[in-house]
């Protein structure tokens, strides 16, 4: 079992949709991050957050919204989504200070955009 | 800027064999983390081990053992005695230890373990 959860595990939505995926954990980290996965390709950062702030926003759209109520908790919110934002999306955390800290993956959400 | 390269997209190895996956990297800093993930077809990423750049001992854990060649700039990956269960999509990658800790991942080696 992994420490950090996601919900749901699958999630399929129309384009005019709004929802949400879920993120939590419980390890004390103070970073979290979100990725989104094509099929047989690495993870794309899609945004960083530390200390409960945003800290890094890779050119993400903006029908992709993240937030973090808590040092615990990270949402990423979905509205008006395109087929080819079909993927795989992966929350993650971890230790900030320190040395290079790793990254602690969820199972993920595969969303399917119709 | 810092890239990971990872020339063997799929790599077969049979039961009880050694494998080794093979990473390259190129960085400017001096302080930096390499690390390896396994990926099974279920889509879990699963954190395996870590090597800092300062560290003078290969690391290993269980299994797995990292070979760290600094000059070289590669980090291979070794698998001791597979199993069917090691089938997966493996990532190589690396953090530059900001204040984000962002990492850059390889393109990832596909490994099948063969009975």
């Amino acid at each position: 079992d992994t420490e950090v959860t996601q919900t749901p595990k699958h999630l399929v939505m129309g384009m005019t949709n709004k929802k949400s995926l879920k993120c939590e954990q419980h390890m004390g980290h103070r970073a979290m991050y979100w990725y989104k996965q094509k099929a047989k390709k690495p993870p794309e950062l899609m945004f960083v957050y530390s200390y409960e702030k945003l800290s890094i926003n890779e050119s993400v759209p903006s029908r992709f919204s993240p937030e973090c109520p808590n040092s615990s908790l990270l949402n990423l919110h979905l509205h008006a989504l395109q087929p080819e934002d079909s993927a795989l999306y992966l929350c993650a955390s971890s230790h900030i200070t320190g040395r290079h800290q790793p990254q602690h993956f969820g199972d993920g959400t595969r969303l399917s955009i119709l | 800027a810092q890239k990971i390269t990872q020339t063997q997209p799929g790599m077969f190895v049979q039961e009880k064999e050694a494998v080794t996956l093979d990473c390259t990297y190129d960085t400017s800093d001096q302080s930096y983390g390499l690390f390896w993930y396994k990926q099974p077809s279920s889509g879990e990423m699963i954190f395996l081990i870590y090597q800092g750049s300062y560290d003078e001992q290969n690391a290993t854990e269980g299994r797995y053992s990292l070979n760290f060649q600094k000059a070289r700039k590669s980090a291979n990956l070794v698998i001791s005695a597979s199993q069917l269960g090691d089938s997966a999509m493996y990532f190589c990658a690396m953090s530059d230890g900001g204040a984000t800790n962002k990492l850059i991942f390889g393109t990832g080696t596909l490994l099948a373990v063969q009975p």
